[in-house]
C-alpha cells in the first residue's frame, strides 16, 4: 500500500511565525505536487516539483522534493490568516498506477 | 474554460437509497479521476479514466459502485444500495494528457446518508 504521511496533521500558530509541513513515503515519486484546500471546495495547485533535490519558491512558500523522491517539505515564512486552509501533498507516477496519491494532510490556522 | 462542474453540491439520502453523482471535466482534458474525502483527510482515490476506458479501479470501490464515462466527455459515479459509511464529500478531478500535470478539481459533491 503506498502511503504519503503528512506532519504535522494540526498547527495553529500566531501570523507572522514560521511553519514546516512534511510528506513523507516509503515509495518513490516522478512527481510530488502540493494543494490547498479551502472549506467545501475542491484542492488548489500550489506547486509541481519533479527533481531529486529541487527547491522551489512562490512568494512566502518554499517547496522542496526529497534526493531521493521519496519526501517534500512545504516551509512558510511569516504565515498570515490568508494562508489557512488545509494542505495536501500528492504524489504521482509511481510505477504501476495512474493515481495522484493523497497525503493525510495538515490543517493550518493562522491566527491574527 | 469554466472549471470541473459537478452536480449536485449536496445530496442527502436515506441509506438503501440509489444516488448519483455528475462531473463535466475541462473540456480539453481526456482524463479525468474521481476521489472521496472525509472531513479533515486526503482525498482517497476511487476511479480513473483515459478517455472512455476506465483503466483504474480502488479495491476501496465495491461493487455498490460504479462509475462511467461513456463518450470521454462527462462522468457518473453511482452508488446503489447508500450506507452510512458512503457519506463524504465526492471529487472529481481532470487533467491534461502530459506527464506530471496538476489536476484541476470540481467543488464536490457532499454526500449525507441518514
Amino acid at each position: 500500500t503506498q502511503l504519503l504521511e503528512q506532519s504535522p496533521q494540526f498547527l495553529s500558530i500566531q501570523e507572522g511565525e514560521n511553519l514546516t509541513v512534511y510528506c513523507n513515503s516509503s515509495s518513490v515519486f516522478s512527481s510530488l505536487q502540493w494543494y490547498r484546500q479551502e472549506p467545501g471546495e475542491g484542492p488548489v495547485l500550489l506547486v509541481t516539483v519533479v527533481t531529486g533535490g529541487e527547491v522551489k519558491k512562490l512568494k512566502r512558500l518554499t517547496f522542496q522534493f526529497g534526493d531521493a523522491r521519496k519526501d517534500s517539505s512545504l516551509h512558510i515564512t511569516a504565515a498570515q490568516p490568508g494562508d489557512t486552509g488545509l494542505y495536501l501533498c500528492a504524489g504521482s507516477g509511481s510505477s504501476g498506477t495512474y493515481k495522484y496519491i493523497f497525503g493525510t494532510g495538515t490543517r493550518l490556522k493562522v491566527l491574527a | 474554460d469554466t472549471g470541473v462542474s459537478q452536480d449536485p453540491r449536496h445530496k442527502i439520502t436515506k441509506r438503501g437509497q440509489n444516488v448519483t453523482f455528475r462531473c463535466d471535466p475541462i473540456s480539453e482534458h481526456n482524463r479525468l479521476y474521481w476521489y472521496r474525502q472525509t472531513l479533515g483527510q486526503g482525498p482517497e482515490f476511487l476511479t480513473y479514466f483515459q478517455n472512455e476506458a476506465q483503466l483504474e479501479k480502488s479495491r476501496l470501490l465495491s461493487d455498490r459502485f460504479s462509475a462511467e464515462r461513456p463518450k470521454g466527455s462527462f462522468s457518473t459515479l453511482e452508488i446503489q444500495r447508500t450506507e452510512q459509511g458512503d457519506s463524504a464529500m465526492y471529487l472529481c478531478a481532470s487533467r491534461a494528457g502530459a506527464t506530471n500535470e496538476k489536476l484541476f478539481f470540481g467543488s464536490g459533491t457532499q454526500l449525507s446518508v441518514l
